[in-house]
């Protein structure tokens, strides 16, 4: 079945560590985004990338960073420089010509301990 | 100009009953205009979806309501039903992003 995946579900981060937030779909779509979720905020986008090697601060990109070297894979790399990143993270991909809106992945929960 | 604005925030109907969410825009250069549902722990799915030249689509027991001139459109759930429990968000899209309203939490009582 075609989707995206995330991983892992949950991710603990200690003060001052960089983490990453894997996004991984087989769905061939062209785009693919990383949106946070916060409790009453709706979803804030971080960054986004319409085509491999290139990629688009979103809202509130500062203390993320991103890559997109595969058409498969946007990771999400959460640093030390992000103040408050406890929240929920999706991950979705669409193909921008067709307009079928997104394909979200389930999830990851990252909170700071 | 880029918000969406979405109300209510929360929402309890009876099992049966009509559950109405509205969505109100500024910008029009938005072109598509979806809905989606969201389990806890879950990514959001999309429900159903609506362009600006069509004034109401129906899938199920889901319709959207799209009022061009006023910049609005609704959600509504007919015969609600306990598994229709979820957060509900409408977005916008321009230029291949969407912007989101802040959600509604729906409680169907059974």
């Amino acid at each position: 079945d075609g989707g995206i995946t995330q991983s892992p579900k949950y991710l603990f981060r200690k003060e001052g560590q960089n983490v990453t937030l894997s996004c991984e779909q087989n769905l061939n779509h062209d785009a693919m985004y990383w949106y946070r979720q916060d409790p009453g905020q709706g979803l804030r986008l971080i960054y986004y990338s319409q085509i491999v090697n290139d990629f688009q601060k979103g809202d509130i990109a500062e203390g993320y960073s991103v890559s997109r070297e595969k058409k498969e894979s946007f990771p999400l790399t959460v640093t030390s420089a992000q103040k408050n990143p406890t929240a929920f993270y999706l991950c979705a991909s669409s193909t921008p010509d067709r307009g079928d809106g997104y394909t979200f992945g389930s999830g990851t929960r990252l909170t700071v301990v | 100009q880029q918000q969406v604005k979405q109300s209510p925030q929360s929402l309890i109907v009876q099992k049966g009953g009509i559950s109405i969410i509205n969505c109100a825009y500024e910008n029009t250069a938005f072109d598509y205009f979806p809905w989606y549902q969201q389990f806890p722990g879950k990514g959001p799915a999309l429900l159903i979806a609506i362009r600006p030249d069509v004034s109401e689509k129906k899938e199920g027991r889901f319709t959207i309501s799209f009022n061009k001139s006023a910049k609005q459109f609704s959600l509504h759930i007919m015969d609600s039903q306990p598994g229709d429990s979820a957060t509900y968000f409408c977005a916008a899209r321009r230029a291949y992003k969407y912007i989101f309203g802040t959600g509604t939490r729906l409680k169907v009582l059974a």
